[in-house]
């Protein structure tokens, strides 16, 4: 099974900073893999596809890049309304896999 | 509307069954891929299930194989997911999640229902 490795674990920053959350996956996936918000009580809602698609709706301030093993989601400039968890999920191969979560939080 | 609604969960003794339901409307399931996603109090998102279009193809996470079965009946437009030989740690809320076609991300979910395990 393919281990998707998630950092860091938390992070607190103030409003209009830059994020940075990084996945490692244990093998190739080549750009299959998704991130992911959600909100306490909430369903996930998806961010990204294919590594670096921004979904329809998504604001622009939120990005992904990466291939293979190496991948990072950013937030460009932190907003209050991005407070939440995110995920990241290998599709490459089934089962498929989260990461562990990043919480963010404002400084 | 778009919208997939869980149902079916509740308090179980442990080593009992329960069968969720995951009711599609505003669009087709059959033309979908479907999982079953959870997330225990506190933690995670931990994907347990996977079910393909026509039944072809289904897969679980290690923690619940043999245990837990993913269907579908898109007469219905329905998904589910019988689940046995409960444990206290399968106490969690549980999604059900369309797949994006082609591109394979998981791309919509519903609300989810909440199993408590417990005696």
């Amino acid at each position: 099974d393919i281990q998707m490795t998630q950092s860091p674990s938390s992070l607190s920053a103030s409003v209009g900073n830059r994020v940075n959350i990084t996945c490692q996956a244990s093998e190739d996936i080549s750009k299959y893999l998704s991130w992911y918000q959600q909100k306490p009580g909430k369903a996930p809602n998806l961010l990204i596809y294919d590594a670096s698609n921004l979904e329809t709706g998504v604001p622009s301030r939120f990005s992904g890049s990466g291939s293979g093993t190496d991948f990072t989601f950013t937030i460009s400039s932190l907003q209050p309304e991005d407070i939440a968890t995110y995920y990241c999920q290998q599709y490459d191969n089934l089962p498929r896999t989260f990461g562990q979560g990043t919480k963010v939080e404002l400084k | 509307d778009v919208l997939l609604v869980e149902s079916g969960g509740g308090l179980m003794q442990p080593g009992g069954s329960l069968r969720l339901s995951c009711t599609a409307s505003g669009f087709t399931l059959s033309m979908y891929d479907m999982n079953w996603v959870r997330q225990a109090p506190g933690k995670g998102l931990e994907w347990i299930s996977y079910i393909s279009t026509t039944s072809r193809t289904v897969d679980y996470a290690d923690s619940v194989k043999g245990r837990f079965t993913i269907s579908r009946d898109d007469a219905k437009n329905s998904l589910f997911l019988q689940m046995d030989s409960l444990r206290d740690e399968d106490t969690a809320v549980y999604f059900c999640a369309r797949d994006t076609p082609v591109v394979g991300a998981t791309s919509f979910w519903g609300l989810g229902t909440l199993v408590t395990v417990s005696s």
